[in-house]
């Protein structure tokens, strides 16, 4: 069974410009976490969904942003970014939202804002 | 969810058994414990996870004191590829709606050749 794949891997942009990254989840996975890893805040919860709609979020402003499609696949938006937003962004993927499935991790997205 | 507090780096031989020790004194009873690692700039990955018996899979073996406030995960034979960050998280299984993960800063394990 294939993994989760995140696209692309790495992605260069500079602050005021927006940016769209792409997951993939396990086959059969409903449910799609994002994650926030710097060298200073460590990984952080950015927002979950599961069946297309938006489930928990973390303490994330409103510039990070995200939806997920019918077949599961999930993307996130960051708009107007800052040198702060340098990071990698982990998706994550799960059966369903419930707490006690396991999630899986995709490679990551390494963003670096210049 | 419960907070962990872990050691922030050990070095362990290649070959011998590498004991990753994670506090969690303020666990409740619906409460299990979950370890993760992340291998330099990938995503992590699920390694174990128990309530209160002791757990054993292909990977490691999780020892969960009888109080459960503390944990142990073993590597039984530490190799060079088992270096990485190790997360203890501590989280419901009930269901409760919120998937999330609380990682907190890991120990980082160091294998020596």
């Amino acid at each position: 069974k294939a993994g989760v794949t995140q696209t692309p891997r790495y992605l260069i942009k500079t602050r005021g410009q927006q940016v769209t990254l792409s997951c993939s989840p396990i086959s059969g996975h409903r449910s799609v976490s994002w994650y926030q890893q710097t060298p200073g805040q460590g990984l952080q919860f950015l927002f979950e969904y599961f069946s297309e709609t938006q489930r928990n979020k973390g303490n994330f402003p409103g510039r990070f942003s995200g939806r997920q499609f019918s077949n599961s696949r999930s993307e996130m938006n960051v708009s107007t970014l800052e040198l702060g937003d340098s990071a990698l962004y982990l998706c994550a993927s799960s059966l369903s939202i419930q707490s006690y499935n396991e999630q899986f991790f995709g490679p990551g997205t390494r963003l670096t804002v210049l | 969810d419960a907070k962990t507090t872990q050691p922030p780096s050990m070095d362990c031989a290649e070959g011998r058994a590498a004991n990753l020790p994670c506090n969690h004194s303020t666990i409740s009873g619906n409460e299990y414990v979950y370890w993760y690692r992340q291998i330099h700039s990938q995503g992590p990955q699920y390694i174990i996870h128990g309530l209160k018996n002791n757990e054993t899979n292909e990977m490691a073996s999780l020892i969960i004191t009888e109080d459960r406030k503390s944990s142990t995960l073993i590597l039984p034979h530490a190799t060079l590829r088992d270096t990485a960050v190790y997360y203890c998280i501590v989280r419901s299984r009930e269901g409760t709606g919120e998937n999330n993960l609380f990682f907190g800063t890991g120990t980082r394990l160091t294998v020596i050749p």
